[in-house]
């Protein structure tokens, strides 16, 4: 089993749709949830961590963790063609010697104008 | 503050040569990482640090040595290159008690 999982891509979207993007987790006893975002040819950039269940807002973005159900999702409101890129869901596991992320695969995201 | 600085964004290694990718942060974390992400996966973990003098192996570490002698700079060596390790490698560093983190902005590496 995959330590992250990300639903399989690409999704395309109409521009002005709700774009959900989601993945799930094996460590139970991971505390901290991140979204990346990067577009073709360059780095991630961090856009949304979620530490706490429920949801986290900010902008058009909210994160949403149920950990539980060792899942977390991401939602971008309004999509805009700008938004089309790969989001990398990624879990922070907790290591003897040090904390690492883990990545998902990523989901390809594009927006239609 | 140039945040995280990765040199160089482009290389192309012949089977066997040795190089190494160099990584640079000036926001004095004590935390820095090394990834590779080969075409249309996620990112696997190489090497990481925390802290000057202390480093530990990721998922891939075969292939590949580190060092971290000064808390800014933690360089990646690439060993007898082969095409498997033709790939992009991000560096990336945080803080203590902060999990988000700052990437460079990756090494392109193609080995023929």
């Amino acid at each position: 089993q995959k330590e992250v999982e990300q639903n399989s891509g690409p999704l395309s979207v109409p521009e002005g749709a709700i774009a959900s993007l989601n993945c799930t987790y094996s460590d139970r006893g991971s505390q901290s949830f991140f979204w990346y975002r990067q577009y073709s040819g360059k780095s991630p950039e961090l856009i949304m961590s979620i530490y706490s269940n429920g949801d986290k807002e900010d902008g058009r973005f909210t994160a949403q963790l149920n950990k539980a159900s060792q899942y977390v999702s991401l939602l971008i409101r309004d999509s805009q063609p700008s938004d089309s890129a790969t989001y990398l869901c990624a879990v922070n596991v907790a290591e003897t010697s040090g904390s690492r992320l883990t990545f998902g695969e990523g989901t390809q995201l594009t927006v239609n104008p | 503050n140039a945040g995280v600085t990765q040199t160089p964004k482009f290389r192309i290694l012949k089977i066997g040569q040795s190089m190494t990718l160099q990584c640079t942060q000036d926001m004095n974390h004590n935390y820095m990482y090394w990834y590779r992400q080969d075409p249309g996966m996620g990112l696997k973990l190489i090497y990481y640090s925390v802290g000057a003098g202390i480093t530990d192996k990721g998922e891939v570490p075969n292939g590949y040595n580190v060092s971290r002698s000064t808390t800014e700079d933690f360089p990646l060596r690439l060993e007898l290159a082969a095409p498997s390790q033709t790939s992009v490698y991000f560096c990336a560093s945080r803080t203590r008690g902060h999990y988000g983190y700052t990437f460079g902005s990756g090494t392109r590496l193609t080995v023929v």
